[in-house]
């Protein structure tokens, strides 16, 4: 079983709907929680950053992290076709360096 | 700010080859790390140096090495390639060297194939 576990879609979604994308993991000493957004032949774009359990919010996107459950979200509300990525969400612990373990990674795809 | 910068970008290169794939990270950041992408493996971490320093490893052969700079440019070193090489190598740079709360960006990435 993997540490972290990703649904790897593909999502469709039609422009303008709210987007929920979701990590488990089995790790309880992950402290700090990313999202990363991946164009096709580009590398990884930082979105989101959050550090042990909470919300945090910043324009259309939303993360949510609940560290009881091991479980990560995050929103993105009037999705855009732009938006239109693989989105992988990644954690690490505190104190091993900057290692960090990623989801297969969900591919979404928002439709005009 | 510039961001990470990778080169070179593509690589072709046969089985039995050695590859080196160089990473600056953003000016300012001490921290480099090596991720190998796959389709079938996803994103998985190869190491990572801070100040010089390999800090951290993770489960690849020993074909797999790297070194940093003291301008905190790395190297990484694939020898003896075989065909499961095949990948994009990304590398991401930090300011921290993992003990607070600071992101780490990547490059665009080296894209190897190997035939």
């Amino acid at each position: 079983q993997k540490e972290v576990e990703q649904d790897p879609g593909p999502l469709s979604v039609p422009e303008g709907a709210i987007v929920s994308l979701n990590c488990t993991y089995s790790n309880s000493a992950f402290q700090y929680f990313m999202w990363y957004r991946q164009y096709s032949r580009k590398g990884p774009e930082l979105l989101m950053y959050t550090y042990s359990s909470g919300n945090k919010e910043d324009g259309r996107f939303t993360a949510q992290v609940d560290k009881s459950s091991k479980y990560i979200s995050l929103f993105i509300r009037d999705s855009q076709p732009s938006d239109s990525a693989t989105y992988l969400c990644a954690m690490r612990v505190t104190g091993g360096g900057n290692k960090l373990t990623f989801g297969t990674g969900t591919q979404l795809k928002v439709e005009l | 700010k510039a961001g990470v910068t990778q080169t070179p970008r593509y690589l072709i290169k046969t089985r039995g080859q050695q590859v080196t794939l160089s990473c600056s990270p953003i000016s300012g950041h001490r921290s480099v790390s090596w991720y190998q992408q796959t389709p079938g493996q996803g994103l998985q971490f190869l190491f990572e140096y801070f100040s010089e320093t390999q800090r951290n490893k993770g489960n690849f052969p020993g074909r797999f090495s790297g070194r940093q700079f003291s301008n905190s440019r790395s190297e990484m070193n694939v020898s003896t390639l075989e065909l499961g090489d095949s990948a994009l190598y990304l590398c991401a740079s930090s300011r921290s060297d993992g003990g607070g709360s600071y992101e780490q960006y990547f490059g665009p990435g080296t894209r190897l194939t190997v035939t």
